[in-house]
């Protein structure tokens, strides 16, 4: 079956522009998990959504950082006034119910900012 | 502060020599960890789940164990496609822990 999709792979920016990165998680998973990762790092947990509401938004690192996802399903991870210091892989991962099930990452969007 | 610590950072093994990781964690309120590997340019790929201390889990040449304070990846007599980066994820309340992760090389 399809795993989780993230849309675009790349992104290429430059500081100070808005950018949207996309995530489709598994049919049927209630829980979708963003984490970013830079380079030789371990992914840092952002936000964590269970069904349209976040249940833990604890790791948005500041308020230039926002997502949704209004139907339960496909989310978005806003990033307003980019930074260089934003560049890295952004993750996202679905899980069926929480945290107890596994989370299952789809590729990563690698964003840049110039 | 949630720590969690991988070591080594780096291992270079011949095929067929067994070795451990380790994953030392301070985390508050842990409900679990969980060991992925990651291949270079993708996402983490799930291996395990360890939810209390004393418990096991294996799969081909991979076992796990957890204590109170740390986690072993153990892995018998590797192959060349073992090699990727292998995280570890104590869990705090609702969300995953990363560490850095060991870079594992298994030379043939």
């Amino acid at each position: 079956g399809a795993g989780v999709s993230q849309t675009p792979s790349n992104k290429v920016t430059e500081k100070g522009k808005y950018v949207e990165l996309r995530c489709d998680p598994i049919s049927g998973h209630t829980a979708l998990y963003w984490y970013r990762q830079s380079l030789g790092q371990g992914p840092e947990f952002l936000i964590y959504f269970q069904g349209t509401g976040a249940a833990d938004d604890s790791g948005l690192p500041n308020d230039r950082f926002f997502a949704v996802r209004p139907e339960g399903s496909v989310s978005t991870l806003k990033i307003q006034r980019t930074e260089r210091g934003d560049s890295a892989v952004y993750l996202c991962a679905s899980s069926l119910n929480g945290w107890t099930d596994t989370q299952y990452f789809g590729p990563g969007t690698r964003l840049t900012v110039l | 502060e949630d720590q969690v610590t991988q070591s080594p950072e780096a291992l270079r093994l011949q095929e067929g020599e067994s070795s451990s990781l380790n994953c030392s964690y301070t985390v508050s309120g842990l409900r679990g960890l969980f060991w992925y590997r990651q291949d270079p340019g993708k996402g983490p790929e799930f291996l395990f789940t360890l939810y209390s201390a004393g418990e096991e889990k294996e799969k081909e040449r991979l076992k796990a164990t957890l204590t109170k304070k740390e986690s072993f990846l153990h892995i018998t007599a590797p192959k060349p496609e073992d090699s990727a980066t292998y995280l570890c994820a104590p869990v705090n309340t609702d969300k995953l822990i990363f560490g850095t992760g060991t870079r594992l090389q298994v030379f043939p």
